[in-house]
């Protein structure tokens, strides 16, 4: 079974830093139709999961162009350029590419 | 606007069942695969099932295969979740969510997701 890993909590940041968050992969994320099924979601406080990217690094219809994603194969990281409130949250990566698998999320927190 | 609102969580004793629905409005809810997520404070988000467009091609995780079955109507706009054989493990917060087809080809898995209902199972 595919396992993805996800620090628990992020270095925290002030508000307009840069944050990066990690997710590792114990398998390659390529999948046999070329595309690299990697997703990575936002739960706020109370809310539920929102999407932000898909295939590693297309951001999803609304998200805000602060948020970007990377990677290939099995090492991915998804940054926030100019960390703002509404951003505050559990952070979890996703793959779609073997056995659908939620990394256990990173939380990002003020410094 | 695209809506998702599940109903039909509660609590329920071990070995018995329960049905979810999870009404859809705001977009063409025959042109979408569907899903079910559930997520618990100890084992975080885990994918549950999905279902195609047509509702001809349905996928589980291993650990409910056999106890639950997915299925949708499309007249009614709607998904449902049946869950037979409950265990306290099933305890959980289960989402509805939108699957789509993203210009690159590939495949969103859960575009856009509903609150969620509490499913509690115990004695």
């Amino acid at each position: 079974d595919v396992v993805l890993t996800q620090t628990l909590v992020a270095q925290p940041v002030r508000l307009g830093d840069q944050a990066s968050i990690s997710c590792r992969s114990s398998q390659s994320l390529v999948h046999s139709d070329g595309h690299t099924y990697l997703e990575w979601y936002l739960q706020k406080p109370g809310q539920s999961p929102q999407l932000l990217i898909y295939e590693v690094s297309n951001r999803f219809s609304g998200v805000p162009d602060r948020f970007s994603g990377s990677g290939s194969g099995s090492d991915f990281t998804l940054k926030i350029s100019r960390v703002e409130p509404e951003d505050l949250g559990v952070y979890y990566c996703f793959e779609g590419t073997h056995d659908p698998t939620f990394g256990g999320g990173t939380k990002l927190e003020l410094k | 606007e695209v809506q998702l609102v599940e109903s039909g969580g509660g609590l329920v004793q071990p070995g018995r069942s329960l049905k979810l629905s999870c009404a859809a409005s705001g977009f063409t809810f025959s042109n979408y695969g569907m899903a079910w997520v559930r997520q618990t404070p100890t084992k975080g988000l885990e994918w549950v099932a999905s279902i195609s467009t047509g509702g001809g091609n349905t996928y589980y995780r291993d650990s409910v295969k056999g106890r639950f079955t997915i299925s949708r109507d499309n007249a009614k706009n709607t998904q449902y979740l049946q869950m037979d054989s409950l265990r306290s493990e099933d305890t959980a917060t289960y989402y509805c969510a939108r699957s789509e087809i993203a210009a690159t080809s590939g495949l969103i898995w859960f575009a856009y997701w509903g609150q969620g209902t509490l499913v509690t199972v115990s004695s």
